[in-house]
């Protein structure tokens, strides 16, 4: 029944460690994100797929690695994890690459590195 | 980056209070949604406007987009603690990622 859904729900790793993130959509949406919600919980934009082809890459360091296998998948994967990649991360679609339709969201990861 | 800037960043008030939210940038959007964010889940929708001096409004929610497409507003007519939240503008261009901005803390007591 959920429309984006993302797990785990909660991720407390030690420094150092690799880790995963996925998600998963079953509205039919083209397009996909990754954000990354600090602690005063701006939103910022890390990734986008459209269609299994990754259209946006910001400024992020090469520890993260999106992959989607298919349209209806993006996944997160961090290596070699910091302190500072402490955080909530939300995976969201839309119907195309425009957002005006607007996004659907996850309910978030929050990662915690110790 | 097209910077959208949230005032107040906090809002403490009583049930039955009216409110306003605002939402600024100098840079010009196709569409501006306003998203409703509770804890410990993600950012909800809650309306698209996309015509420069559109209001929309969706219950005691009342959305209007400026002329020049910079900027936005979100009031509330008596408020209820169920408006509680985090409350998220965002400005949408043509093939980018939606631009949030930093949102506004809404706390309503009974």
């Amino acid at each position: 029944d959920t429309a984006v859904s993302q797990t785990p729900k909660y991720l407390v790793t030690q420094m150092g460690n690799d880790k995963s993130i996925k998600c998963e959509q079953n509205l039919g949406h083209d397009t996909m994100y990754w954000y990354k919600q600090d602690s005063k919980k701006f939103l910022k934009i890390m990734f986008s797929y459209n269609n299994k082809e990754l259209i946006i890459n910001e400024t992020v360091p090469n520890r993260f690695s999106p992959k989607s296998p298919d349209k209806a998948h993006l996944n997160l994967h961090i290596n070699s994890l910091e302190l500072g990649d402490s955080a909530v991360y939300f995976c969201a679609s839309s119907p195309t690459t425009r957002g005006n339709y607007g996004y659907t969201f996850g309910s978030g990861t929050r990662l915690t590195v110790v | 980056t097209q910077l959208l800037e949230q005032s107040p960043q906090f809002l403490s008030i009583q049930e039955g209070e009216n409110l306003t939210v605002y939402c600024n940038s100098s840079s010009v959007f196709s569409s501006l949604q306003w998203y409703r964010q509770e804890p410990g889940e993600g950012p909800v929708l809650l309306v698209t406007v996309v015509t420069g001096g559109e209001v929309k409004k969706l219950k005691r929610l009342t959305f209007q987009f400026g002329d020049a497409r910079k900027d936005s507003s979100l009031h509330i007519t008596a408020a209820q603690p169920g408006d509680t939240g985090l409350y998220l503008c965002a400005g949408e261009n043509s093939g980018y990622a939606l631009n949030f901005g930093k949102g506004t803390s809404l706390l309503v007591t009974p």
